[in-house]
């Protein structure tokens, strides 16, 4: 069975500095690998995703990810985060054999303050 | 407009009473399913549907029912809420393309509390 862990429950960052997401997942089978965000009081969105090909995934909102098969990995950064980066923020894995349904981690929240 | 919406956004409820949420999209996708929000614990599947006919059970069904009325309406119910099914509950859907594997569509969700 899959599992998705989220290393940091919660990431306080000043405005324009960089942030990172740690995101770790086990599975026995080949995987792909999302993030998706929620803002207050939203449903989530897609923030970008890995399907296969460059490791390095570039998304919305200048986020990008990248995909480390050795450590299991796939890490969310941001180099200039704004205010409005303040979100709830959810690494997912979906097996390729899952027909695309998804696991989630439990999440980190990221407070971006001036 | 909206392509998911849940309806209603906000309900509170008593123990022991049948509940129903409802989702309807736009989009036209096959695919839809439901989940559940809990503080430090992430989304959990409770259903999931990949057309009409096919209904199938997640990771956290227990308690739960659906009904797939329609290509564009999916239906969860709670026969006899109990406290710890107080959540925020989200209606997502996806189309069946390979290309959009894992790229769900999600609504604004609706916020149970059951006393």
């Amino acid at each position: 069975a899959q599992s998705v862990t989220q290393l940091d429950s919660q990431v306080p960052v000043f405005e324009e500095a960089p942030v990172e997401l740690r995101c770790n997942y086990s599975s026995s089978v080949s995987v792909y690998l999302f993030w998706y965000v929620q803002y207050p009081n939203q449903g989530l969105q897609l923030l970008l995703k890995y399907l296969s090909g460059s490791t390095l995934v570039k998304g919305i909102n200048g986020f990008e990810a990248e995909f480390n098969k050795s450590q299991t990995s796939f890490h969310l950064r941001k180099p200039s985060v704004h205010i409005s980066d303040t979100a709830e923020y959810f690494c997912a894995v979906s097996e390729a054999d899952s027909w695309g349904k998804l696991q989630f981690g439990a999440g980190t929240q990221v407070v971006v303050t001036p | 407009d909206a392509d998911v919406t849940q309806t209603p956004r906000n309900r509170i409820t008593k123990t022991g009473k049948r509940i129903m949420l409802e989702c309807s999209q736009t989009k036209g996708h096959d695919r839809m399913y439901w989940y559940r929000q809990d503080p430090g614990l992430g989304l959990r599947l409770i259903y999931y549907s990949f057309d009409v006919k096919d209904i199938n059970k997640g990771e956290i069904s227990d308690g739960y029912s659906v009904s797939r009325q329609a290509q564009a309406k999916f239906s969860l119910s709670l026969e006899s809420a109990i406290p710890n099914q107080t959540a925020l509950y989200f209606c997502a859907t996806s189309d069946r393309t390979s290309g959009s594997v894992g790229t769900q569509y999600f609504g604004p969700g609706t916020r149970l509390l059951v006393l």
